[in-house]
């Protein structure tokens, strides 16, 4: 089965940039969505298809796909940044696959 | 768009729940629609999830033989049918409407609140 692996955790200083990652068998080869998950609340979807983001989305956050990584980047980080991050893929054998998570700190 | 999720609550083991997700400000039938679980404290998991027409449907291993999806299009409703509950199964359930993309893709653009499920004696 396809498996997806996020770092348990990532911090970053106020302002500065996160690079949140998500490994995977030829990932680059798939279409990558992102999930952020605010305490409490319900998923967002912030990135789509790798690189699209969604309307009401700021331009701060971006996606790329290449090789086995695909990486979630958060530029100017803000402390409203804080959450946990998901990805997921659809393999066509495994059906539906999601990320552990990453939970993003900011310091 | 707007998705709410009901029907959660505490049952014991071997039980069973049906959970309601009501879709509002969009054209529900055209669309698939999945249901994705979070345990206390865990990640996502999608659950199972439903073709716009109800012809094709899709579970996760875990809950095969035990879980309906279902919906009706008229009533611009999902459901979840849970039967045989397990501890396991105890989690927020969510709704979330599904986009399909002509590579065989989908993205689940929309989520609603969720509604919790706990399996405990």
């Amino acid at each position: 089965s396809y498996e997806l692996t996020q770092p348990f955790s990532v911090s970053v200083a106020l302002g500065q940039t996160a690079r949140l990652t998500c490994g995977g068998n030829n990932i680059g080869t798939k279409n990558v969505h992102w999930y952020q998950q605010k305490p409490g609340q319900a998923p967002v979807l912030v990135i789509y298809r790798g690189t699209n983001r969604p309307s009401g989305i700021v331009e701060r956050f971006s996606g790329s796909n290449s090789g086995n990584t695909a990486t979630l980047t958060i530029s100017r980080a803000q402390a409203g940044d804080e959450a946990d991050y998901y990805c997921h893929v659809w393999d066509s054998s495994t059906g539906r696959v999601f990320g552990g998570g990453t939970k993003l700190t900011v310091l | 768009v707007q998705l709410v999720e009901s029907g959660g609550g505490l049952v014991q083991p071997g039980g069973s729940l049906r959970l309601s997700c009501a879709a509002s400000g969009f054209t529900f039938s055209s669309f698939w629609m999945t249901w994705v679980r979070q345990a206390p404290g865990k990640g996502l998991e999608w659950v199972a999830n439903i073709k716009q027409d109800g012809s094709e449907k899709y579970y996760v291993d875990s809950v095969k033989g035990r879980f309906t999806i279902s919906r009706d299009n008229a009533k611009s409703s999902l459901y979840l049918q849970m039967t045989s509950l397990r501890a396991e199964d105890t989690a927020v359930y969510y709704c979330t409407r599904d986009v399909y993309y002509a590579d065989d893709d989908h993205c689940l653009d929309y989520w609603g609140q969720g509604t919790l499920v706990t399996v405990s004696s």
